[in-house]
């Protein structure tokens, strides 16, 4: 069966030091692979978009990777501070004839303590 | 300039009633999606509009469901006859055409069915 997972449970991370979240995937082939932030009562919000043929993507703090061998990305963010603390989502991105396709992840909980 | 919004930010409803959700996008965006996130859930893609191509509805849970884009730009999307399985965060989301480009996500609408 296809599935996208990330991991349930909320990562607990003390300030300071780099979070990675995990994204890993199964029967699919992405094009892109894109992750978003998602605060409690919001939509998500746009973070980064990684091509399949593109191994890393850095944003400021944020650096994402992509290995389409193993079907996963790292979600990492340096220097972590107490307002990184959100629900991340990944998103698979399908091209699939004339359309493309989006997959979703439920997310993981990340908490910044300081 | 303004984000999608959407409207109400919560209703709550009898089991059996109808009810319309309203989505307005960012202005000049072709491509608008609406999603359900239950508590703890991915992303559940219901329909995508394009211009003034077919929609995609391959999403829709059922036949009590349907969506509607007046002029390319406030979309509405109707429950009719309302079950308690419905209830969850029904998101928005606008995009500047079609293809792998972020999506940008409203506040989402909190539907409760009693």
């Amino acid at each position: 069966s296809q599935k996208i997972e990330q991991n349930s449970e909320a990562l607990n991370i003390q300030e300071g030091k780099t979070a990675t979240l995990t994204c890993n995937y199964t029967n699919y082939s992405p094009a892109y692979l894109q992750w978003y932030r998602q605060d409690p009562g919001r939509g998500p919000v746009f973070l980064l978009l990684i091509r399949e043929n593109e191994k890393e993507k850095r944003k400021e703090r944020l650096k994402v990777t992509f290995d389409t061998t193993l079907k996963q990305s790292l979600f990492h963010i340096t220097a972590s501070q107490p307002a990184d603390s959100a629900t991340y989502l990944c998103a698979l991105v399908l091209h699939m004839d004339s359309n493309y396709q989006l997959i979703w992840g439920a997310g993981t909980k990340l908490i910044i303590k300081p | 300039g303004a984000g999608v919004s959407q409207s109400p930010s919560n209703k709550v409803t009898e089991k059996g009633k109808d009810v319309e959700l309203r989505c307005d996008p960012i202005s000049g965006h072709t491509a608008l999606y609406w999603y359900r996130q239950s508590l703890g859930q991915g992303l559940e893609f219901l329909i995508y509009f394009q211009g003034n191509s077919a929609p995609d509805k391959s999403g829709l849970p059922s036949d009590r469901f349907s969506a509607e884009r007046t002029g390319g730009s406030v979309s509405t999307l109707t429950i009719q006859r309302t079950q308690q399985e419905d209830s969850a965060v029904y998101l928005c989301a606008s995009s500047p055409q079609r293809g792998a480009y972020e999506q940008y996500f409203g506040p989402g609408t909190r539907l409760t069915v009693t």
